[in-house]
């Protein structure tokens, strides 16, 4: 089983709706998590991390841990446009990182 | 966050032959990182690149085929040496910095094409 599983997509939605973007983990003491995001022909660019469970927001991005289902998530809240690129989730053990595979989101104007 | 740059930013390579992927990031860091990219998969950990020592290799990496370099605590190299087409990659170095030691920044990328 892999440390980080992530549905690849792809995902399109109408500029303004929510997205959800989610990742399952398999090792319960894993306690830090990240949300990178990617354009196409760019290095990875870090959006938010969090510690252990709940929410953490920042503008229109929320990141959602929910530990006991080994689950987490970032919400888009009025996607535009320039949202459009892929997403990866990654968590932190110690000083190894477990990537997800990426989420490619399109967001039609 | 830390700036990092890498060159080349692109290249198409010849089968049999290396080339070497410089990275420079603006601030010293703890440690610098090889990542490889390939579409529809997740990143892949290289190495680890140790200043003044050897590199540290993951599994199914050695350093005979990606020899890695790390004079000091803001450059690094990475060679892919003896090219073939399962090569063709994207190749990233990522830095992790003493005082945010779980904010991983990465470069932009290296995108190597091996015909």
């Amino acid at each position: 089983q892999k440390e980080v599983e992530q549905d690849p997509g792809p995902l399109s939605v109408p500029e303004g709706a929510i997205v959800s973007l989610n990742c399952t983990y398999s090792n319960s003491a894993f306690q830090y998590f990240m949300w990178y995001r990617q354009y196409s022909r760019k290095g990875p660019e870090l959006l938010m991390y969090t510690y252990s469970s709940g929410n953490k927001e920042d503008g229109r991005f929320t990141a959602q841990v929910d530990k006991s289902s080994k689950y987490i998530s970032l919400f888009i809240r009025d996607s535009q446009p320039s949202d459009s690129a892929t997403y990866l989730c990654a968590i932190r053990s110690g000083n190894q990182f477990y990537f997800g595979t990426g989420t490619s989101l399109t967001v039609i104007p | 966050s830390a700036v990092i740059s890498q060159k080349p930013s692109r290249d198409i390579c010849q089968r049999g032959t290396s080339l070497t992927i410089q990275c420079q990031v603006d601030s010293q860091v703890t440690m610098m990182f090889w990542y490889r990219q390939q579409p529809g998969q997740s990143l892949t950990l290289i190495a680890t690149a140790n200043q003044g020592s050897e590199a540290t290799y993951e599994s199914g990496f050695v350093i005979d085929k990606f020899p890695i370099s790390r004079p000091n605590l803001t450059f690094s190299t990475l060679t892919v040496s003896n090219m073939s087409p399962e090569d063709s990659s994207i190749y990233l170095c990522s830095v992790l910095r003493l005082i945010s030691y779980n904010e991983q920044f990465f470069g932009p990328g290296t995108r190597l094409t091996v015909l």
